[in-house]
């Protein structure tokens, strides 16, 4: 079974730029998350789809940042203007609806995508 | 302001020393987990621990969970150079879905 996938490895763009990235999650898998590593930080949570609903998007910085997932399937993670601060390594997980407990919520992470802004 | 401090932030021994990693809060979590990441992948679940004081155990590897659920420890016996690696650990607090991140240990064993 192929696990988390995300497009692409590297990305090196310059200020202002626009930048979409994408994951696939791990087939059936009805949760998935966005969370980002600014170098030299702890990675960090960005937001939290339920088949094709935003079920919580607390952690992104600002209006800059888009995620959707449409069908419920991949999800698509745009930067639209780019800044330097956006500059880290995106990771995308997924795990099973788990209505038992959140404590044992297991997610699946994809390789990440290394976003240089410039 | 960091929820979970993980340290040491960097650990370089010799192999068969025995080495722990502690990641503390000053929050209640309602689970623990423990991850190790390879350079250009994702990190990977190594443990889960639910219930205070709670204790397992993955060949060499011993997690705690603290008695409070505030903290939790990775113990690592007799370590090999296949452990090098970054240790992270993460946990849910109350019913949220959300991962709260240490910012990791950098474990490098020398032969």
């Amino acid at each position: 079974e192929a696990g988390v996938t995300q497009f692409p490895s590297h990305s090196v763009i310059e200020k202002g730029q626009t930048v979409t990235l994408r994951c696939d999650p791990i087939s059936g898998h009805d949760n998935l998350y966005w969370y980002r590593r600014v170098m030299g930080k702890e990675i960090k949570f960005l937001l939290h789809f339920v088949k094709e609903s935003k079920q919580d998007e607390s952690g992104m910085p600002n209006n800059r940042f888009l995620a959707e997932r449409t069908g419920g399937t991949y999800s698509t993670l745009k930067v639209q203007p780019a800044e330097l601060e956006d500059s880290g390594v995106y990771f995308c997980a997924s795990s099973q609806e788990d209505r038992i407990s959140v404590s044992t919520d297991t997610q699946y992470f994809g390789p990440g995508t290394r976003l240089t802004v410039l | 302001t960091q929820l979970l401090e993980q340290s040491p932030q960097f650990l370089s021994i010799q192999e068969g020393e025995n080495l722990t990693v502690y990641c503390n809060s000053s929050s209640v979590f309602s689970s623990l987990q423990w991850y190790r990441q390879e350079p250009g992948e994702g990190p990977v679940l190594l443990v889960t621990v639910v219930t205070g004081g709670e204790v397992k155990k993955l060949k060499r590897l011993t997690f705690q969970f603290g008695d409070a659920r505030k903290d939790s420890s990775l113990h690592i016996t007799a370590a090999q150079p296949g452990d090098t690696g970054l240790y992270l650990c993460a946990g849910h607090m109350d019913s949220n879905y959300q991962l709260i991140w240490g910012a990791g240990t950098k474990l490098i064993i020398k032969p």
